[in-house]
């Protein structure tokens, strides 16, 4: 039983550019959240995606954006990366209305140089 | 004041002490507490949820949770120094977002 994947594990960008994460929840998952940690921190909320549409967002700039396909994968997009935006990147998923834990994958190392 | 508060540590404790880590949380509504585990480097791992008032036990590990006082703490029993890592708390309200705490790193001295 596959646990949750991410893609790729680490990634290097300049300042300006356009990132996509990947992540394949759980098998028997339909909800999809993606968090950003920053060294020393804890994770924050980004947003969460259930049945492909945006149903929570934290306190991100609309340079983060998302998106859920039909098999439950989801992408995260982030545009015009700052330097502030090198962290590590989760993807939690879960089931939707059963107040089960989120289960987190090995996440995404960005870097911005 | 932020939504959960931890102290960042480090907590350090002798091999086969009890580790006992805590965290109060400032939204009256939240009604489900886990708590993760996080070695360097790594994505955080479950390590035990509780919904209700009390305690609720899972080997060496027991959570305690205070909806009143808005606490809510971890218990590790026998140390052992594979237990080094940062532990986050973590709260929500029904179905709503997961908020986490900026976690307590614990150390345990072989």
């Amino acid at each position: 039983d596959a646990g949750v994947t991410q893609s790729p594990t680490h990634l290097i960008k300049t300042r300006g550019q356009q990132v996509t994460l990947r992540c394949s929840p759980k098998s028997g998952h339909d909800t999809v959240s993606w968090y950003q940690q920053a060294l020393g921190q804890g994770p924050q909320f980004i947003f969460q995606y259930y049945e492909e549409e945006e149903r929570q967002r934290g306190n991100f700039p609309d340079r983060f954006s998302g998106h859920q396909f039909p098999n439950y994968s989801s992408e995260l997009n982030v545009n015009a990366l700052l330097l502030g935006d090198s962290a590590l990147y989760l993807c939690a998923s879960s089931v939707q209305g059963t107040g089960q834990p989120q289960h987190f994958g090995d996440g995404t190392r960005l870097s911005i140089l | 004041q932020k939504e959960v508060e931890q102290n960042s540590g480090p907590l350090s404790v002798p091999e086969g002490a009890i580790a006992s880590l805590n965290c109060t949380y400032s939204d009256r509504g939240s009604q489900s507490f886990f708590w993760y585990r996080q070695y360097s480097g790594k994505s955080p791992e479950l390590i035990m949820f509780i919904y209700s008032n009390g305690d609720k036990e899972d080997g060496r590990f027991t959570a305690q949770l205070n909806k009143a006082s808005q606490y809510v703490s971890l218990l590790i029993r026998d140390s052992q120094p594979s237990d080094s890592a940062t532990y986050l708390c973590a709260v929500r309200r029904g179905y709503q977002k997961v908020t986490f705490g900026t976690g307590t790193k614990l150390q345990v001295i072989p």
